[in-house]
C-alpha cells in the first residue's frame, strides 16, 4: 500500500516569507508525527496529532511555527517569517495508534536564504 | 530532561567484520526503543522495536539488539556487515506515557568497505 507522502520535496524561500508543507499519512492511520531533521540538531520532534484529541505542540521551536491536521487525515505544518536557521528536513511520520511503530515519509528539504 | 545517546559518530568496517552500535537513554519509566536506518537517498525504515517481552530482539537483514534495562541500553549488533549496509542509523525512545513521540539519538554513520 501507498507510504507516507509528502509535498513539496523540496522548498527554497526567501528569509522572512511564510511557507506551508503537506503530510499525507498511511489510510487509517490515527497518529501524524512531524519531525526535524537538520545538521546541528539531529532529528527533534516537533508537533503530534491523535484522533480527536488536542495535539502536543511540546516540540515547536517557536511561535511562528504551527500545524493543523484536517478531518484527521491531512496535515499541513506552516512556517511564518522564516528565517535561516529553519532550513532543515522536516519529516512526517504515522503510525496506526499512539505508541505504535512510526512509518516516516521522505521529508521536504526546506532552505532559507 | 530524556535523552538518547549513541556512542559512535562515524564507524568504518570491512565487509564481514562484526557490527555493535551502542545506544543509551536516560529515563527511568516504561520506554518503547527503536533503531531506524536511513540509506544514501532514502528514508527512514525501521530495522527493529522492542516494546515487551524478550530482550533480544530480531529485525530485518540480520539485524539484532538487546535491552538491558538495567544499563538503560539497547545496543545494535550484527555478526558480519555487508556494503549494502551503508547507511546512517538512528536509535529512538519513546516514553509509555508521552503519546509515543520519539527522541532521537544523534545517529551513527555506518561505512562499509567492500
Amino acid at each position: 500500500g501507498a507510504g507516507v507522502s509528502q509535498s513539496p520535496s523540496n522548498k527554497v524561500t526567501e528569509k522572512g516569507k511564510d511557507v506551508e508543507l503537506r503530510c499525507d499519512p498511511i489510510s487509517g492511520h490515527t497518529a501524524l508525527y512531524w519531525y526535524r531533521q537538520s545538521l546541528g540538531q539531529g532529528l527533534e520532534f516537533l508537533i503530534y496529532f491523535q484522533g480527536n484529541s488536542a495535539p502536543d505542540k511540546s516540540g515547536l521551536p517557536s511561535d511562528r511555527f504551527s500545524a493543523e491536521r484536517t478531518g484527521g487525515s491531512v496535515s499541513t505544518l506552516t512556517i511564518q517569517r522564516t528565517q535561516q536557521e529553519d532550513s532543515a528536513v522536516y519529516l512526517c511520520a504515522s503510525s496506526r495508534r499512539a505508541q505504535e511503530t512510526q512509518y516516516f515519509g521522505p521529508g521536504t528539504r526546506l532552505l532559507v536564504l | 530532561a530524556q535523552s538518547v545517546s549513541q556512542h559512535n559518530h562515524h564507524v568504518i568496517l570491512s565487509e564481514a567484520a562484526s557490527l555493535e552500535l551502542g545506544c543509551n537513554y536516560s529515563y527511568g519509566g516504561t520506554v518503547n526503543l527503536f533503531w531506524y536506518v536511513q540509506y544514501p537517498g532514502q528514508h527512514l525504515q525501521l530495522l527493529l522495536k522492542y516494546f515487551s517481552g524478550d530482550p533480544l530482539v530480531k529485525g530485518i537483514k540480520g539485524f539484532e539488539a538487546e535491552f538491558i534495562k538495567s544499563k538503560f541500553s539497547f545496543n545494535l549488533r550484527k555478526p558480519s556487515v555487508q556494503w549494502s549496509d551503508t547507511a546512517e542509523y538512528f536509535c529512538a525512545v519513546s516514553l509509555y506515557n508521552q503519546g509515543g513521540k520519539l527522541i532521537f539519538g544523534q545517529g551513527t554513520e555506518l561505512s562499509v568497505k567492500p
